[in-house]
């Protein structure tokens, strides 16, 4: 695997579910961003990390809940959401003070 | 506040074809960077290029530059020569403080042959 991977791809949940994102990335770096991206809206930051440690909250609700238990990983553990969250959930890593972020093709989620 | 407006929800070219895409910003910061990323129907957000507010030459990579003029607040993308690959959303964005990327609501690019 190279770059930057997401797994699932597409993901359908109920508000009651509980389930969670993964994002991997092989490019040595020690930064990772999610961010959503709805429908007819600007991409959104949510979280970061850098070297494991969370350094942005950008005042996202609590039934997301990011871990990032090493450089290499990232999750998004997702619990009671709402219709209004579904969107695509982008990962994105880079090298901390570096310009360029590199993303990965993100998940599909849709909650009924 | 920190802000991206790109104005074309849609724009269409003939393939080998030059064409424009608009970007401006707003921003307060002296310092201040930006790019344009194309995302593909795959998903993925695609680095094109990168221009630094105190840049003096214009960024160019490949077929893509970036006209930048700053007084104007603006950072339009050029790609020259289109392929039929280049169909895709493309989004303008911009750094204004550590790791923090604001972005636009894109523009759809489609090229015909």
């Amino acid at each position: 695997e190279t770059g930057v991977t997401q797994t699932p791809r597409h993901l359908v949940m109920g508000m009651t579910n509980k389930k969670s994102l993964k994002c991997e990335q092989h490019l040595g770096h020690n930064a990772m961003y999610w961010y959503k991206q709805s429908a007819k809206k600007p991409l959104e930051l949510m979280f970061v990390y850098n070297f494991k440690e969370q350094t942005e909250n950008n005042s996202v609700p609590s039934r997301f809940s990011p871990e990032c238990p090493n450089s290499s990983h990232l999750f998004l553990h997702l619990h009671t959401l709402q219709p209004e969250d579904s969107a695509l959930y982008l990962c994105a890593s880079s090298t901390p003070g570096d310009n360029e972020q590199f993303f990965g093709p993100g998940t599909r989620l849709t909650v009924l | 506040a920190q802000k991206i407006t790109q104005t074309q929800p849609g724009m269409f070219v003939q393939e080998k074809e030059a064409v424009t895409l608009d970007c401006t910003y707003d921003t307060s910061d002296p310092s201040y960077g930006l790019f344009w990323y194309k995302q593909p129907s795959s998903g993925e957000m695609i680095f094109l290029i990168y221009q630094g507010s105190y840049d003096q030459q214009n960024a160019t990579e490949g077929r893509y530059s970036l006209n930048f003029q700053k007084a104007r607040k603006s950072a339009n993308l050029v790609i020259s020569a289109s392929q039929l690959g280049d169909s895709a959303m493309y989004f303008c964005a911009m750094n204004t403080g550590f790791q923090k990327l604001v972005f636009g609501t894109g523009t759809r690019l489609l090229v015909s042959p």
